[in-house]
């Protein structure tokens, strides 16, 4: 099993629906991240988690949300999605030094038609 | 101040050659950059990191330059593979911060 599981990897949703990202890791680590990537933007960051009761903003946090259910789990919902919001998103965690750096999940790409 | 610059955005290389993708950044409390490797369909995976106490490492084919008071760093890949083909990142953090990363360079080496 992977270490940063995220479901669903494929998604297609309508403009206006509500969506929820799915992540969830097997390191033990305390910290979570939601990243979406753009082609010529990079990753940049939407919210973060250094533990289970400490979300944080990104740099792009506008029209989502997160909840972090447990040490191991981290969601990223679209309240209300739109097409500009389609994309390729990653969960990524780490331990509390970052010693090894991120783990990042394999992704969700997401359309929003 | 926070940004993290990267260039190019793409890149090709014929294969044996040496690709080198650069970054610069501006905020000078910056103490740790990494680089990620990502393959298509994939997530980023750490490649190798410095700390700006040292000017070099190196890491097989993969060496990080570093150049403090230039505020820029960069990643060369010596004798370059066609299985070197993917997208780097580079990446800057305080401490033990969240990382800041480039915006990617699409490296395509030719066989």
């Amino acid at each position: 099993d992977a270490d940063v599981t995220q479901t669903p990897r494929n998604r297609i949703t309508k403009t206006g629906k509500r969506i929820m990202l799915e992540c969830s890791q097997t390191k033990g680590h305390d910290r979570m991240y939601w990243y979406r990537q753009d082609p010529g933007l990079g990753l940049r960051l939407i919210y973060y988690s250094f533990d289970v009761k400490d979300i944080n903003k990104g740099e792009i946090s506008d029209g989502y949300s997160v909840s972090r259910q447990a040490q191991a789990k981290f969601s990223l919902s679209l309240e209300s999605a739109i097409p500009n919001q389609t994309a390729l998103y990653f969960c990524a965690t780490s331990d509390n030094r970052q010693q090894h750096g991120y783990t990042f999940g394999s992704g969700t790409r997401l359309t929003v038609v | 101040q926070q940004q993290v610059k990267q260039s190019p955005q793409s890149l090709i290389v014929q294969k044996g050659g040496i690709s080198i993708i650069n970054c610069a950044y501006e905020n000078t409390a910056f103490d740790y950059f990494p680089w990620y490797q990502q393959f298509p369909g994939k997530g980023p995976a750490l490649l190798i990191a410095i700390r700006p106490d040292v000017s070099e490492k190196k890491e097989g084919r993969f060496t990080i330059s570093f150049n403090k008071s230039a505020k820029q760093f960069s990643l060369h890949i010596m004798d370059s593979q066609p299985g070197d083909s993917a997208t780097y990142f580079c990446a800057a953090s305080i401490g033990t911060y969240k990382y800041i990363f480039g915006t990617g360079t699409r490296l395509k080496v030719l066989a």
